[in-house]
């Protein structure tokens, strides 16, 4: 079945370091890939989002591409900051008779330190 | 402008106690969800409803009833809690308007604790 694998975590780094998160997935037919964010104490947001192969999803200095050819999805960022700390959440959608699943990752949890 | 919410945001109870949480949306979206996420972050599908009616209901104990009392409500109630039970449970909504379909706006979260 359709699937997310990320890296484990905790991922500590340093202030201004550059960040890679992996997240490869398993899915039949063209799903929509997604990065959601979780702050401490509060509910997932949605970082960014690709919805075709090539396609480049981009937000608060975070990216992540859609390679079809290598079925990844991994976030970066060239220079990480204190307020990044968070979990990081990757996910695709599959249909669902008239609507949409979000199929998750079990989450990486990022630690930024001055 | 709150446009997920859920009540309580804590809830600290007994085992075997019936309890409920409160989700609202004003969106004005079509579908919601419930979620639960564990200790170790791990978020996991409860229930979907789309206009008032069940379109996803995983393995769950049916201890867990939803209700929707119209499209921009949904409730989840729990009889006889237990142990196991304590996590934090997070509701969802998303639209069915096309490109926008499939993002998931979230609550804040309820953070149960069963004793």
């Amino acid at each position: 079945g359709d699937s997310v694998t990320q890296m484990e975590g905790p991922v500590t780094l340093s202030e201004e370091a550059f960040l890679t998160i992996n997240c490869t997935y398993t899915a039949t037919g063209y799903p929509s890939l997604f990065w959601y964010v979780q702050y401490p104490g509060e509910g997932l947001q949605l970082l960014l989002k690709a919805t075709k192969a090539d396609d480049k999803g981009s937000n608060k200095g975070f990216e992540a591409t859609y390679r079809k050819e290598t079925t990844s999805f991994h976030l970066e960022k060239g220079s990480v900051q204190v307020s990044d700390s968070a979990v990081y959440f990757c996910a695709l959608s599959v249909p669902m008779d008239s609507n949409y699943q979000l199929i998750w990752g079990a989450g990486t949890k990022l630690i930024i330190k001055p | 402008d709150t446009a997920v919410s859920q009540t309580p945001k804590y809830l600290v109870t007994q085992m075997g106690n019936d309890k409920s949480i409160k989700c609202e949306q004003n969106l004005g979206h079509d579908t919601m969800y419930w979620y639960k996420q564990d200790s170790k972050k791990f978020l996991k599908i409860m229930f979907s409803y789309n206009n008032k009616e069940l379109i996803i209901n995983e393995t769950v104990p049916n201890r867990f009833s939803p209700k929707s009392p119209d499209k921009a409500h949904l409730n989840l109630h729990i009889n006889s809690l237990e142990l196991g039970d304590s996590a934090v449970y997070f509701c969802a909504s998303s639209p069915l308007a096309v490109g926008l379909i499939e993002t998931q706006y979230f609550g804040p979260g309820t953070r149960l604790l069963v004793l």
